[in-house]
């Protein structure tokens, strides 16, 4: 079983929706990241969470650590947020490693 | 102010050769590390470096080493590629070795042939 399990793989939606993708672990973490990669490769840090909920924009992040689930959640979805969403844990010890989900495929259709 | 730069941007090899890869850190950062991402696959992490040592390894072969340099920057090497080592290589640099957010590079798109 991996470490870090997201949820939808893929998920395709029309502009407008509310979109919520889902991030599982099952070690303990100093921190999560989530990630957005758009076709190219290039990795943007959307949010680093340790406890409760952030919020940039549009974008929501929340985080459970006692239940050991984060969401990322997109307000009012549009075409440019189209890319791969990556969720990433950083374990309870000195280094960044970080520990990577498997990315869900956001296609969002105008 | 500049971001992580990786170079080169996209590299063609073939099986045996060898492969330096580097990456610039964002300035005032001191960690850097490096991933490697296969098609169709999350990032799996390889090494990180801090203040030019390592502090962490990935589980992968002695073919790869890296280094990092009095400025903070750092070298990937690859000794006699493998068709499975055809990945996207990033780098990501961080203020300090713990606790800090990552930033990462556009990637270097290796192809071995």
């Amino acid at each position: 079983k991996n470490e870090v399990e997201q949820s939808p793989q893929n998920l395709t939606a029309q502009e407008g929706e509310f979109i919520t993708i889902n991030c599982s672990y099952s070690v303990g973490i100093s921190a999560l990241h989530w990630l957005q990669q758009h076709p190219g490769g290039g990795i943007v840090s959307l949010f680093m969470l340790s406890s409760g909920k952030k919020k940039h924009g549009r974008l929501i992040a929340t985080i459970n650590i006692q239940e050991k689930h984060s969401s990322l959640h997109i307000t009012a979805s549009h075409p440019r947020d189209s890319a791969v969403y990556i969720c990433a844990v950083r374990p309870n010890f000195g280094n960044e490693k970080l520990t990577f989900g498997t990315g869900t495929r956001l296609t969002i259709i105008p | 102010d500049a971001g992580v730069t990786q170079s080169p941007t996209h590299l063609i090899k073939t099986r045996g050769q060898h492969v330096t890869l580097r990456c610039s850190p964002i300035s005032g950062h001191k960690s850097v590390s490096w991933y490697q991402q296969v098609l169709g696959q999350g990032p799996q992490f390889i090494f990180q470096y801090y203040e030019k040592e390592e502090r962490g390894r990935g589980n992968f072969p002695d073919r790869f080493s890296a280094r990092q340099f009095p400025n903070y920057s750092s070298e990937l090497n690859v000794n006699a590629l493998l068709l499975g080592d055809s990945a996207l290589y990033l780098c990501a640099s961080s203020l300090g070795a713990g606790g800090y957010e990552q930033y990462f590079g556009p990637g270097t798109r290796l192809t071995v042939t």
